[in-house]
């Protein structure tokens, strides 16, 4: 079975801080996707990777970015975190042809405080 | 832009009852077509994945179908169980992304 791993199911972090979300698969999938989750709005993209140093950005990159250096790894990155990144964080991947479909991780649920 | 509906928001149904689930979608140049489950505080398990050329696929008490052509798909429950008490999402992938397009969910509650 594929699995998609993230690092920490709970974190709590303060107000300005550098936070550090990872991602890891096993399935050797080319596509990596990191999604929040927030009553009422859904699953909106933040950022996307088809390959190892290639990232796009989604629907609501403000304030996060990305990394892949490896390509089983795609971690996101809160520069400054704030109050309103309290969410909860969605890793997925997926082969790279459109006919597969997503594995997701079991979420991190982020607060700041 | 892709926009994905889901109808009801909840449902509450009792024991043994054969249920649907709806999902609309606003443009019909899709991919393929994902449905999801989803436990309170949890990631998405992947329940079904319809390609467009297909009309259904099926996966124990599970029925998925899809009607491209009028944007919708429906998941069909058969003889409902507590434990099939969950959040469904459904998710398109149009012919020129890589990502899904997300619906907001249907809260199921099957009650003993």
């Amino acid at each position: 079975d594929v699995k998609v791993t993230q690092s920490s199911r709970y974190l709590v972090k303060r107000t300005g801080e550098k936070v550090f979300l990872e991602c890891v698969q096993d399935m050797d999938h080319e596509n990596m996707f990191w999604y929040r989750q927030d009553p009422g709005l859904g699953l909106r993209l933040i950022y996307f990777s088809y390959d190892v140093k290639m990232k796009e950005k989604g629907d609501i990159p403000e304030g996060y970015s990305v990394s892949r250096e490896k390509k089983e790894r795609f971690s996101l990155i809160l520069e400054s975190a704030s109050t309103n990144q309290t969410s909860m964080y969605l890793c997925a991947s997926s082969y790279g042809t459109g006919s597969y479909g997503y594995t997701f991780g079991s979420g991190t649920r982020l607060t700041v405080v | 832009k892709q926009e994905v509906t889901q109808i009801p928001a909840a449902l509450s149904v009792p024991e043994g009852e054969n249920l649907v689930l709806n999902c609309s979608f606003t443009d019909s140049a899709i991919y393929n077509l994902q449905w999801f489950r989803q436990d309170p505080g949890k990631g998405l398990t992947s329940l079904l994945l319809i390609q467009s050329s297909q009309r259904e696929q099926t996966s124990g008490r599970l029925n998925a179908s899809l009607d491209k052509s009028s944007g919708r798909s429906t998941l069909y429950i058969a003889a409902s169980q507590p434990g099939d008490s969950a959040t469904y999402l459904c998710a398109v992938r149009g012919n020129y992304g890589q990502n899904f397009v997300f619906g907001p969910g249907t809260r199921l509650s099957v009650l003993p």
